[in-house]
Formats: structure tokens, C-alpha cells, sequence
């Protein structure tokens, strides 16, 4: 592995089902950070955190829920997936937070909701 | 409110300077960061400004004034590769980046 993987690459689901999106990144970052990204606006913070064992809320956190174990692993649940969940989800990460460190990204998962 | 605004779409030609634009409204600012998207892929890191002023890296420039609240990335010798969105995103006191919606620029041969 070799910065930020994530999983899956594409999916389609159902409304109403349960969701895990993976993000793994093996550059010992503290901070990671989650993003949906939609056609005509800017990249949206989801959850975010600071470091393992700590999440905070960013922008757009309903629906979603995040958990960090440890420092490799962030991921993203939707417990009950609605159509406007349907987006291009981004896993991102820094080597420390509240800094000025470039974020790096994942490559991305994208969803499709019906 | 916390706002980037940049413009949706710019056309240049393959050899050419193409200047794109940014303004922020921002809670704070801790720096302006440009990224570059191609289609389908992740963002990639370009520049980062906290200080006025132009700073160079190759064919790709990003200049700041924190007086006016306003970047602009100066892309050069333009090359078919360089197709791709933009991404300005300015960084708030809380450290948390406020992202523009791209830029998406179309070369032209």
C-alpha cells in the first residue's frame, strides 16, 4: 500500500441499506478526513479527525457516522442510504491537524443511491 | 459566511497563458491552496500561499493578496495535459479548508 487506498471503488445501493466505505492511508498521518464531492460545488468536509480514538462533525455530517480505531483506518458508515447520498466520497489525510499541511486524497468511491 | 467564489469553466489554447481567479471570504485565513483535478481522480496538491505575492514552481505560478482577499493560478506553455478542474481552497482559523467548486479548463489544440 502506498498512500490512501480506498473501498470500494464504485457502488450501487440501494435506499435504506447500510454502508461501509474504506479508507486505509500507511503514511502514519494523524489527522483524516472524509469529503463528498458533487457537480457545481466545492468539496464538503464530512467528519473529520484529529487522531485515533477522536471524530468531530464537519459541514454535512447527517447520515453519516465515522469511527477512528486506530491511526490507519477511517472508515465511513451510512446507516440508512438516501438518494441524495448519491456522490463521489474522498477520504483525505495530514500528517498533523489544526496546521497548514497539504491533504493528501484517496481515490475516491463512488456512489450511486436508488 | 465562509465563501470561494472562481469561475465554472475556462477555454484556452494548447501553448498558451491562462490565468484563473480566486476570491475567498473567509472565518480567519491560514492560506490559499490550489489543487488540480483531472476527471475522474483524486485532487493533487500545487501551491500553497500564506504571504502576498507571486510564487513560482515551473509553468504553474499562484499569486495571493490577503488585502483583497484574492489568488489567481497562471498556468503557462499550456499542454494538452494540463485539462483538468482547479480547485481553490482557503484554509480558516480553525484550520479547516473552505473549498471553490473548480474550475474546470478545456484546451484547445
Amino acid at each position: 500500500i502506498a498512500g490512501i487506498t480506498q473501498a470500494p471503488t464504485s457502488q450501487i445501493l440501494a435506499a435504506g441499506r447500510r454502508m461501509t466505505l474504506r479508507c486505509t492511508q500507511d503514511m502514519r498521518h494523524n489527522a483524516m478526513y472524509w469529503y463528498r464531492q458533487d457537480l457545481g460545488l466545492g468539496l464538503r468536509l464530512i467528519h473529520y479527525s484529529n487522531t485515533a480514538g477522536t471524530t468531530g462533525k464537519g459541514e454535512v455530517p447527517d447520515g453519516y457516522s465515522v469511527s477512528r480505531a486506530n491511526t490507519d483506518d477511517f472508515p465511513l458508515t451510512l446507516a440508512s442510504a438516501v438518494p441524495s447520498q448519491t456522490s463521489v466520497y474522498f477520504c483525505a489525510s495530514t500528517p498533523t491537524s489544526g496546521s497548514t499541511d497539504t491533504q493528501y486524497f484517496g481515490p475516491g468511491t463512488r456512489l450511486t443511491v436508488l | 459566511g465562509q465563501n470561494i467564489d472562481q469561475p465554472t469553466e475556462m477555454t484556452a489554447t494548447e501553448g498558451a497563458i491562462v490565468q484563473i481567479n480566486c476570491t475567498y471570504q473567509t472565518s480567519g485565513f491560514n492560506g490559499l491552496f490550489w489543487y488540480q483535478q483531472h476527471a475522474g481522480e483524486a485532487p493533487t496538491f500545487l501551491s500553497y500561499n500564506v504571504l502576498d505575492g507571486l510564487e513560482e514552481k515551473g509553468r504553474f505560478s499562484s499569486f495571493l493578496s490577503r488585502s483583497k482577499g484574492y489568488s489567481y493560478l497562471l498556468l503557462k506553455e499550456l499542454q494538452m495535459k494540463d485539462s483538468a478542474s482547479y480547485l481553490c481552497a482557503a484554509l480558516d482559523s480553525n484550520y479547516q479548508l473552505i473549498w471553490g467548486a473548480g474550475t474546470k479548463l478545456i484546451i484547445k489544440p
